[in-house]
């Protein structure tokens, strides 16, 4: 059974770092593209980042770009996501997904994801 | 960015009635490549459709998606207790990735 548990999540002040990880089993990791997807409080789903199997291939949300970096270590069977310069409006779940091919496509398969709450 | 408008924002409908939920692109979405997902409360979403009308792996066939272009629809035959959730259609054709803002599938 295919199962990514998401973990690193917390309360981080404006300006602030943090380093969310997955750690995924059940599968070939190194085969698969992955995602992170966040969900603001009461609100809608919103696509961060995605990353090929081999992490060749990387794109970002606009809302993101320049702060987040996304990576993978297939040897670890684990996903990342380092989030700096935290504003209010990272606040969210942070869901971590697997993609159905080696290229970040859709979302076949999601975590419970991680709670950030960005605040002073 | 593409950006998915999805309609009714809320469905209210009884089950066994038939639903019918709209996502419409600003631009056209290449390849098809659209996807409808289901969300329940506290729960983490969960993959429905891709492609534009491929089901995934364990989706009962009440659900079905259609479309291409700029206009996709996600129909569901007979509605289960089951299926009021909110659902979201995600388009995958061109980065940055974009999330329609989720139709509520209500009981009336």
């Amino acid at each position: 059974e295919v199962q990514l548990a998401e973990s690193g999540g917390g309360l981080v002040q404006p300006g602030r770092s943090l380093r969310l990880s997955c750690a995924a089993s059940g599968f070939t990791f190194g085969d698969y593209a992955m995602h992170w997807v966040r969900q603001a409080p009461g609100k809608g789903l919103e696509w961060v980042s995605g990353i090929s199997w081999n992490s060749g291939s990387i794109g970002y949300a606009d809302s993101v770009k320049g702060r987040f970096t996304i990576s993978r270590d297939n040897a670890k069977d684990s996903l990342y996501l380092q989030m700096n310069s935290l504003r209010a409006e990272d606040t969210a779940l942070y869901y971590c997904a697997k993609a159905q091919s080696s290229y970040y496509n859709f979302m076949a398969v999601w975590g419970k994801g991680t709670t950030v709450a960005v605040s002073s | 960015e593409i950006v998915l408008t999805q309609s009714p924002g809320t469905l209210s409908l009884s089950p066994g009635e038939r639903a019918t939920l709209s996502c419409r692109a600003s631009q056209s979405v290449s390849n098809s490549f659209l996807a409808w997902y289901q969300q329940k409360p506290g729960q983490a979403p969960r993959l429905l459709i891709y492609g534009a009308s491929t089901r995934a792996t364990g989706i009962p066939d009440r659900f079905s998606g259609s479309g291409s272009g700029t206009d996709f629809t996600l129909t569901i035959s007979r509605l289960e207790p089951e299926d009021f959730a909110v659902y979201y259609c995600q388009q995958y054709g061109s980065s940055p990735y974009t999330f329609g803002q989720g139709t509520k599938l209500e009981i009336k």
